[in-house]
C-alpha cells in the first residue's frame, strides 16, 4: 500500500510567485492534514479536512493560503503570493478516523519551500 | 498555551542509552508521542503512550510519563548509527482532536 506522497519535494520561487503543493493520502483516508515546520521551529498544524470539508483550518496563517481538496482525494494548499516566512517544510498526513482508540495520522516526506 | 517544548540537541556514543525530554503544558493531554525524522523522510510514529499510564516499553524504546510535572522521556537503549535522527515529541488533547501538537525536535546524533 503506498504511503501519503507529497509533490513537489523541493520548490524554489521568488517573493511575490505562487506556489502550489499538492497531497495525495492513503487510499480510503478520509482524514486528511496539512502541517508546516518553519526555520527548524516546531512542526505547526495548518488545517484538517474531513472529505472535501474543511474541520479546522484555525491553523492558517492569512489569507494568502488556500487549501483545497476536491472531490475528498488529494488535496493542494496554494500560496499566493509567497513571502519569504513562508519557507519551511510543509507536511501533509492523513488518518483513517478520529477515533480516541490509538490512531495514527500518516505523514508524507514533506515539500521543501524555499522563497527567496 | 500550546508549548511543548525540548531541548535541540543531543549526541550520544554509540552503544550508550539516549534520553531525550520533552515538556508539555496542557494537562488535557490524552495521548503523548514520538516521532521519528530520518534525513530526507517524513515523520514515523515511534511510540505513543496514553495519559493514563506511566511507562511504556517497546523493544529498545521505553517512554516515561510524569503527569504531574507534564514531563516526558524517550531512552534508546544501545543507541545504534541508524537511530541519528530528529525526534518530536507531540501531544493530542481531547479539546481538539484535529491535531497533533509537536515540540521542535532533538537531533540525535552518534558519535563512535
Amino acid at each position: 500500500e503506498a504511503g501519503v506522497t507529497q509533490f513537489p519535494s523541493h520548490s524554489v520561487i521568488e517573493k511575490g510567485q505562487t506556489v502550489t503543493l499538492r497531497c495525495d493520502p492513503i487510499s480510503g483516508h478520509d482524514n486528511l492534514y496539512w502541517y508546516r515546520r518553519v526555520m527548524g521551529k516546531e512542526i505547526k498544524f495548518l488545517l484538517h479536512f474531513v472529505k472535501e470539508s474543511k474541520q479546522d483550518e484555525s491553523g492558517m496563517p492569512n489569507n494568502r493560503f488556500l487549501a483545497e481538496r476536491t472531490g475528498g482525494t488529494y488535496s493542494t494548499l496554494k500560496v499566493q503570493p509567497a513571502e519569504l516566512e513562508d519557507s519551511g517544510v510543509y507536511f501533509c498526513a492523513s488518518s483513517q478516523d478520529l477515533g480516541f482508540s490509538t490512531y495514527e495520522q500518516y505523514f508524507g516526506p514533506g515539500t521543501r519551500l524555499t522563497v527567496t | 498555551g500550546e508549548d511543548v517544548e525540548q531541548s535541540l540537541f543531543l549526541s550520544v556514543r554509540e552503544g550508550d542509552s539516549s534520553v531525550i525530554n520533552c515538556t508539555y503544558t496542557d494537562s488535557s493531554s490524552t495521548y503523548l508521542y514520538w516521532y521519528k525524522q530520518e534525513p530526507g523522510a517524513g515523520l514515523q510514529l515511534l511510540t505513543y503512550i496514553f495519559s493514563n499510564m506511566d511507562m511504556k516499553q517497546d523493544q529498545r524504546l521505553t517512554v516515561l510519563l510524569n503527569k504531574k510535572d507534564k514531563h516526558l522521556s524517550l531512552r534508546i537503549a544501545d543507541t545504534q548509527t541508524g537511530d541519528s535522527a530528529i525526534y518530536f515529541c507531540a501531544e493530542r488533547r481531547y479539546s481538539s482532536a484535529s491535531k497533533i501538537i509537536f515540540g521542535s525536535g532533538t537531533r540525535l546524533s552518534i558519535r563512535p
